[in-house]
């Protein structure tokens, strides 16, 4: 049972940079047909795809985040991470790290439990 | 990007109910479109892959079906522990975009 936990601070000041890590437990974060992606939300609202990284390195990202995002990948640790800049309130959510399979349909399978970052002075 | 829009973003029913939830695409999305349940302080959690497809362990009470723009999750027979927030996903473009939610309330 493939499992994901998010690690990171829950509390990081404007124009700061939030980070975050994700660990991968009962599968390899090498194969083929998985990309790995953040994904939040904000309080008491829906959900946004903040962007994914492949175990190559090949990332791809929510244009609406303006370049305010880094993502990489650590195989020797079966990690990966998100690093977003210059943060303002509007950024504060709860941040899930996610599996997205590339199979039939392509869905999100399997999920963080996620980690609320709060973005205050 | 490619919007989803989900109808009713709320409604209210009873153990025993049949409930449907639409889910539109701005553009032809095939098949790729996923369901996905969340209750409160939980992840969501994945339900049906390629619009009909239930995913293993998932109660047969759930379905989906449609394809190309419009899609429909139904529940055969509301349980107690289906009262949630219900979110559609589509997987054909990036970004990858969701439905604005429904939840599903106790009458």
């Amino acid at each position: 049972q493939v499992q994901l936990q998010e690690s990171g601070p829950g509390l990081v000041k404007p124009s700061q940079t939030l980070s975050l890590t994700c660990t991968v437990s009962g599968g390899s974060i090498n194969g083929d047909n998985y990309y790995w992606s953040w994904i939040r939300q904000h309080p008491g609202k829906g959900l946004e795809w903040i962007g994914y990284i492949y175990y190559s390195g090949i990332t791809n990202y929510n244009p609406s985040l303006k370049g305010r995002i880094t993502m990489a990948v650590d195989m020797s640790k079966n990690q990966f991470s998100l690093k977003l800049s210059s943060v303002t309130a509007a950024d504060t959510a709860v941040y899930y790290c996610v599996r997205w399979e590339y199979g039939e349909g392509r869905p999100l399978d399997y999920w963080g439990q996620g980690t609320l970052v709060t973005v205050s002075s | 990007d490619i919007q989803m829009t989900q109808s009713p973003s709320s409604l209210s029913a009873s153990v025993g109910d049949r409930v449907t939830i639409t889910c539109r695409a701005s553009q032809n999305i095939i098949n790729y479109l996923n369901w996905y349940q969340q209750k409160p302080g939980k992840a969501p959690k994945f339900l049906i892959y390629a619009a009909s497809s239930l995913r293993s362990g998932v109660p047969l009470r759930f379905s989906g079906s449609g394809s190309g723009t419009d899609f429909t999750l139904t529940i055969s027979s509301l349980q107690p522990e289906d009262f949630a927030t219900y979110y559609c996903q589509q997987s054909y473009g990036i970004p990858l975009t969701f439905g604005g939610g429904t939840k599903v309330e106790i009458k």
